[in-house]
């Protein structure tokens, strides 16, 4: 079975501080997506950014940047510079194969403190 | 304008109630989606559409009755619905459903009382 782990429930950083969410994935595929999205109070979900399981260059967009480890199953995401904006629910997902359905983690809660 | 959007935000409603959520997108998308969102739980995919044909019921109840008159128009029509139901439903399109990246809306906070 394909599954998604975020182990950390809660996290909380300073404002302008970087802070690195965690994410682990099971699966055999060997072609897939992930992807990090971000829920705020407004509940609407917002995708941060996205990985193609065949490239190798980590991706980033502008302050968020993932550590993807093939080997691993592991796609962590870095915040740089964190602003209060950025607390939110912040959601892992995968998509593999054929199947395109979206596999999603629990969930960390992220606090950005001012 | 937000690219997906839902109607009503809030929604409260009994259990011999029959209601109708309503979900809209703006993106050109041929593929829509409802997932249920509760507290402790991942997000659940209920239902998918694309191209206005219905592509996938994830062993949701009967109670739950989707309608896609439209590539851009989806709904959840809710009768007889138990308070274990209660969750935020969240609707969310995409290019067609062989590509995951999803857009969404804010959702719809249904109690069932």
């Amino acid at each position: 079975a394909q599954t998604v782990t975020q182990s950390q429930p809660e996290m909380s950083v300073q404002e302008a501080e970087t802070v690195t969410l965690s994410c682990t994935y099971d699966t055999s595929e060997n072609n897939y997506y992930l992807f990090w999205y971000k829920q705020p109070p407004s509940r609407q979900m917002i995708l941060v950014i996205r990985q193609e399981a065949y490239k190798q260059q980590n991706a980033t967009e502008n302050r968020f940047s993932v550590n993807f480890q093939k080997a691993a199953k592991s796609f962590s995401l870095k915040i740089s510079d964190s602003q209060l904006g950025d607390t939110a629910m912040y959601f892992c997902a995968f998509c593999a194969g054929n199947n395109r359905k979206l596999i999603w983690g629990l969930g960390t809660s992220l606090a950005v403190n001012p | 304008e937000t690219g997906v959007t839902q109607t009503p935000r809030h929604l409260v409603m009994g259990m011999t109630n029959k209601k109708s959520l309503k979900c809209e997108q703006h993106l050109g998308h041929n593929a829509m989606y409802w997932y249920k969102q509760s507290a402790k739980k991942p997000l659940e995919l209920m239902f998918v559409y694309n191209f206005k044909e219905q592509t996938e019921n994830n062993s949701v109840p009967s109670r739950f009755s989707p309608e896609c008159p439209n590539s851009s128009h989806l709904f959840l029509h809710l009768h007889t619905l138990q308070p274990e139901d209660s969750a935020l439903y969240l609707c969310a399109s995409s290019q067609s459903d062989r590509i995951p990246e999803a857009f969404f809306g804010q959702g719809t906070r249904l109690t069932v009382v």
